[in-house]
């Protein structure tokens, strides 16, 4: 399967601490896509990456992307009750397919 | 901007009843994505249109499932006969461009009960 991985599948941190997650996949990619949702509500995009870079930032949000280790980490800095939610990685393969891995299920603990 | 619409929100219907959901896109968004999520599988795409011509239905599980554009601001997906197992929430999602970089706009999905 191409679908890219989560890891943790999920990750209970206390308020104001840093969240990382990470994304692993199988083959060679165009972009890889970062999305959020919260309980009942559909997915909200977050930040994209491309093949060619290393490295993105959008306010608290940091993504980071290693093709040579096939893999991706979000990391949230000080983190805030309303960043509990679930985090996705979706990624664009070289065929033009997007596949969405199952997601790191994020609770931020007052 | 409205964003992405979907209806019903909610749909609750006995096993080998016709089941109908529907999608309004961002309008001047030009591809649409129907997906299904579950806790089993994840989010899957079920079938994805750009220019309302559906481009890759690979995703789409079985012959009783069947979607349509029928023009730039409107799809369905039907489910006929349903089954307990199809049982998930469905999302709708659209984007300007095709299936590439550029990013998904995502209804508040329809979560469907077989019964």
């Amino acid at each position: 399967s191409q679908q890219g991985e989560e890891d943790p599948q999920a990750l209970s941190i206390q308020e104001g601490e840093n969240a990382t997650m990470n994304c692993s996949y199988k083959t060679s990619i165009n972009n890889l896509q970062w999305y959020r949702q919260n309980s009942g509500r559909g997915l909200v995009h977050l930040i994209l990456i491309r093949s060619n870079e290393r490295e993105k930032h959008s306010g608290r949000l940091r993504v980071t992307l290693d093709t040579s280790k096939k893999s991706s980490s979000l990391l949230i800095t000080a983190s805030r009750a309303a960043d509990t939610a679930s985090y996705f990685c979706a990624t664009e393969y070289r065929d033009d397919k997007i596949i969405f891995g199952k997601g790191t299920r994020l609770h931020i603990l007052p | 901007d409205a964003g992405v619409i979907q209806s019903p929100r909610h749909e609750v219907t006995e096993m080998g009843q016709e089941v109908t959901l529907r999608c309004k896109p961002i309008s001047g968004h030009n591809s649409l994505f129907w997906y299904r999520q579950t806790m089993m599988r994840g989010l899957e795409l079920l079938i994805y249109f750009n220019n309302n011509v559906p481009i890759d239905d690979s995703g789409m599980p079985e012959d009783r499932f069947s979607a349509k554009m029928p023009n730039a601001s409107f799809s369905t997906l039907k489910i006929q006969p349903s089954e307990p197992r199809d049982s998930a929430v469905y999302f709708c999602a659209s984007s300007f461009g095709g299936a590439g970089a550029d990013t998904q706009y995502f209804g508040p999905g329809t979560r469907l009960t077989v019964l």
